[in-house]
């Protein structure tokens, strides 16, 4: 199993500033096969990023996501305040399609 | 538009069975490879279990191997997953997700609302 490690756990930031997460496999992911969500509390996850760095339909191109291998990165370059919530990575590469811990984007 | 709605969420004791439901709507529910996704209240995400378009192939995590049961009926639109032998760390929210592309088996674009499952004696 691929265990996916994200950091950091929490990252306090303001309106405005660039947020970097990230996210570390414990093994390769094949071909990339690696997805980025949004979830704010109460809702079902949304989709952001496919394939390492391919943003879903209707995200905002402040999202964007890099990487390959074992490391993968998440950045928004220029926070608004809909963006203060939890992240999570997830992998496709092989099952179980494990996720990530979650990073939590607060309000600094 | 594409809907997904979960049903059959509820209170149980340890070791009792239940089935979920995912009914699918606004897509060719046929063509699209599914997946159960569970998050304990206040905890992160874990994905549960995927089920291949026609239903050829299926996948589980290690949690729930040899007790749940994921399946699909394509002329009703709906997505099952069936749990046997449920223990209290199965309480959860229980989400069922679309692929983003046709006939493949990744990325989950579209998420239902989600039904509470919580196991206690």
């Amino acid at each position: 199993e691929i265990v996916l490690t994200q950091s950091p756990g929490t990252l306090s930031l303001s309106p405005g500033e660039r947020a970097t997460l990230s996210c570390r496999a414990s093994q390769s992911v094949s071909s990339s096969y690696l997805a980025w969500y949004q979830q704010i509390p109460g809702q079902a996850p949304r989709l952001l990023i496919y394939g390492a760095s391919s943003r879903a339909t209707g995200i905002p191109d402040r999202f964007s996501g890099s990487g390959s291998g074992t490391d993968f990165t998440l950045t928004i370059s220029r926070l608004e305040p809909e963006d203060f919530s939890v992240y999570y990575c997830q992998q496709y590469g092989s099952s179980p399609y494990t996720f990530g811990q979650g990073t939590k984007l607060e309000i600094k | 538009q594409v809907q997904l709605v979960e049903s059959g969420g509820g209170v149980l004791q340890p070791g009792r069975s239940l089935r979920l439901s995912c009914a699918a709507s606004g897509f060719t529910f046929r063509s699209y490879g599914m997946h159960w996704v569970r998050q304990v209240p206040g905890k992160g995400l874990e994905w549960v279990a995927f089920i291949w378009y026609d239903g050829s192939n299926k996948d589980y995590a290690d949690s729930v191997k040899g007790r749940f049961t994921i399946s699909r009926d394509n002329s009703q639109n709906t997505l099952y997953l069936q749990m046997n032998s449920l223990r209290a760390e199965d309480t959860a929210v229980y989400y069922c997700a679309r692929d983003l592309f046709s006939y493949d088996s990744k990325y989950s674009q579209h998420w239902g609302q989600g039904t509470l499952v919580t196991v206690s004696s």
